[in-house]
């Protein structure tokens, strides 16, 4: 069956690193995948895309690699804040029409 | 404003007593889903649906039931709540078609059952 895990349950670094949290996946082809970020008792909110023909994306400080023969995305967040501090969610995807498929997130703390 | 709206947003209910959680969408979108979040567990697909009239199970759909009638509103319906449905409910919608559509999130409904 597919199978989707985020390299940790939690992440701890110092302010003004970078952060990098791992998605790897197996039994799966994905179209696409996504990274949402989410706050405790809220829901999450999407942050960056990219698709399987795309090695790298990048929004102001968030940049996200995906590798189809590692079967694997990198995300990084540079010069890390404390407003980082949140829950990452991976998300693949195949068609339009499919649900998404998530992995259980990664609690980032950026500690100042 | 792009929105998912949930409500209630906080229950606590009795074993037994029927509820309905309500989703509306305002960005026209064909696709909608219902998720629960369980610590440890992570984001689970309850249901979804395509379309009007149109739904699908996903991956834990035991103990609930959805209907289809609009194209804005999704109602989660528990016909007789147990324990074990004591969770952190969200409503999600998309547009379809295109690969990697962005998926809005309602902010989440607390349910709890005692």
């Amino acid at each position: 069956s597919q199978k989707i895990e985020q390299n940790s349950e939690a992440l701890n670094i110092q302010e003004g690193k970078t952060a990098t949290l791992t998605c790897n996946y197996t039994n799966y082809s994905p179209a696409y995948l996504q990274w949402y970020r989410q706050d405790p008792g809220r829901g999450p909110v999407f942050l960056l895309l990219i698709r399987e023909n795309e090695k790298e994306k990048r929004k102001e400080r968030l940049k996200v690699t995906f590798d189809t023969t590692l079967k694997q995305s990198l995300f990084h967040i540079t010069a890390s804040q404390p407003a980082d501090s949140a829950t990452y969610l991976c998300a693949l995807g195949q068609s339009g029409n499919t649900p998404l498929v998530f992995g259980k997130g990664t609690r980032l703390s950026v500690i100042a | 404003e792009a929105q998912v709206t949930q409500n209630p947003r906080y229950l606590i209910t009795v074993t037994g007593k029927k509820l309905t959680v309500t989703c509306s969408q305002n960005m026209n979108h064909e696709y909608m889903s219902w998720y629960r979040q369980d610590p440890g567990l992570g984001l689970r697909q309850i249901y979804y649906s395509m379309n009007v009239e149109v739904t699908d199970k996903g991956d834990v759909p035991e103990g609930y039931k959805v209907s289809r009638k609009e194209k804005r509103n999704f109602p989660l319906i528990l016909e007789s709540p147990s324990p074990n449905q004591t969770s952190l409910y969200f409503c999600a919608s998309r547009a379809q078609g295109m690969k990697g559509n962005t998926i809005y999130f309602g902010e989440g409904s607390w349910l709890t059952v005692v």
